[in-house]
């Protein structure tokens, strides 16, 4: 089975810009997660959607929101990139069930200037 | 309000010897802990779990601990090798108030396995 593949892998944007991130899931899994990495903060949840739905959201501005479409596939928006955007981003697909491990894509590293 | 905490960011540990990583929670609604392994350029991957109802639990060289009252859980990692060299995140879940789960990470401890 292919694993969970995010495109692009590097990205560099300027402040004021949006960017749009791609994540495929393993095939089945209806559950996707966002999460944003930087230097020790750890990963810090952005939201899951489960069929298309926005599940759970976490503690991030308006500036960040994404989608699922109908073959799971998600995408995660950013408009008016901050600095503080700079960060690698990663999404996490899993069946969708409670207490289920999740598997991570290798992540876009996203430059903003 | 970091409810997820390791508090050493690096941990050195001989090839061969113990490595004990540590992960301290302030939810005691989480009921599900997990740990993920992290090497440059990719994704964390998962390593091992643990249930609120137990305080042990074991996969080859990766022990996890889970101490309820005091809030903690530890990986222990028994031999350890030079390619168990990454960076280490804990995670914990809870059911949120929609019905569903979320995780929460630990910010990170980078071992480092010396041959």
């Amino acid at each position: 089975k292919a694993g969970v593949t995010q495109t692009p892998r590097y990205l560099i944007k300027t402040r004021g810009q949006q960017v749009t991130l791609s994540c495929s899931p393993i095939s089945g899994h209806r559950s996707v997660s966002w999460y944003q990495q930087t230097p020790g903060q750890g990963l810090q949840f952005l939201f899951e959607y489960f069929s298309e739905t926005q599940r759970n959201k976490g503690n991030f501005p308006g500036r960040f929101s994404g989608r699922q479409f109908s073959n799971s596939r998600s995408e995660m928006n950013v408009s008016t990139l901050e600095l503080g955007d700079s960060a690698l981003y990663l999404c996490a697909s899993s069946f969708g069930q409670p207490k289920e491990t999740q598997y991570f894509g290798p992540g876009t590293r996203l430059l903003v200037l | 309000d970091q409810q997820v905490k390791q508090n050493s960011p690096s941990l050195s540990v001989q090839e061969g010897r113990i490595s004990i990583l540590n992960c301290d929670y302030t939810n005691s609604m989480f009921d599900y802990f997990l740990w993920y392994k992290k090497y440059p350029a990719e994704g964390p991957t998962f390593l091992i779990s643990i249930s609120s109802i137990k305080d042990k639990n074991e996969d080859g060289r990766f022990t996890v601990f889970l101490n309820k009252s005091a809030k903690h859980l530890s990986l222990h990692i028994v031999p350890s090798q030079p390619g168990d060299s990454a960076v280490y995140f804990c995670a914990a879940s809870a059911r949120s108030t929609s019905g569903t789960y979320k995780y929460i990470f630990g910010t990170g401890t980078r071992l480092k396995v010396l041959a």
